[in-house]
């Protein structure tokens, strides 16, 4: 069965850092590509971020280009979203997810970001 | 980008009715268009993809159609757990964006 499990969420200052983990278990995690999905409170759900199973290929949301940062560990079977600068429109619950393709078939439970001062 | 446009953007309607919403895109997106289930406190889950594909474990209730820019998701027989918002969201090109959602609701 496969599993993700979000962590690293909290709250932040305007302007701070964070870094979110997402630890898979039940699939060969290095063959797929994943990806980064976030939902602002009431909001719809917005694409952050995608990488490729060796890690090699990544690629953003206009809304986060150059400050966050996608990252997989095939060793740990773990996916990374290193985000800095950051503000209050990035307030957000973030959903790592299982790539088919170019489609999320396997979403974790999602992990809340708070930035507010 | 390719902007995905959802209508309608909310819905109410009664158990046992078959419903319609549709998604178009802002340009061809080919059958590469998605739909994805939410309820409220969880994370979507996948119904369609290849805008007609049924995901493994969805009900035989739900099926997708259309191709290029205008796209449809159908519910045959309303049940009382399909009350939930659902996104579309194309997976042709980077950014991969989805539709605003429709929320479902009792009638």
């Amino acid at each position: 069965e496969v599993q993700l499990v979000e962590s690293g969420g909290g709250l932040v200052q305007p302007g701070g850092s964070l870094r979110l983990s997402c630890a898979a278990s039940g699939f060969a995690f290095s063959i797929y590509g994943m990806t980064w999905v976030r939902q602002a409170p009431g909001k719809g759900l917005e694409w952050v971020s995608v990488i490729s199973g060796s890690g090699g290929s990544t690629d953003y949301a206009d809304s986060v280009k150059g400050r966050f940062t996608i990252s997989r560990d095939n060793s740990k079977n773990t996916l990374y979203l290193q985000m800095s600068s950051l503000r209050a429109e990035d307030t957000a619950i973030y959903y790592c997810a299982k790539l088919g393709g170019a489609v999320a078939g396997s979403w974790g439970q999602g992990i809340l970001v708070t930035v507010s001062s | 980008d390719i902007q995905m446009t959802q209508s309608p953007s909310s819905l109410s309607a009664s158990v046992g009715v078959r419903v319609t919403i549709t998604c178009r895109a802002s340009q061809s997106i080919s059958n590469y268009l998605n739909w994805y289930q939410q309820k409220p406190g969880k994370a979507p889950r996948l119904l369609i993809y290849a805008a007609s594909s049924l995901q493994s474990g969805v009900p035989l209730r739900f099926s997708g159609s259309g191709s290029g820019t205008e796209f449809t998701l159908t519910i045959s027989s309303l049940q009382p757990e399909d009350f939930a918002t659902y996104y579309c969201q194309q997976s042709y090109t980077s950014p991969y964006t989805f539709g605003q959602g429709t929320k479902l609701e009792i009638k």
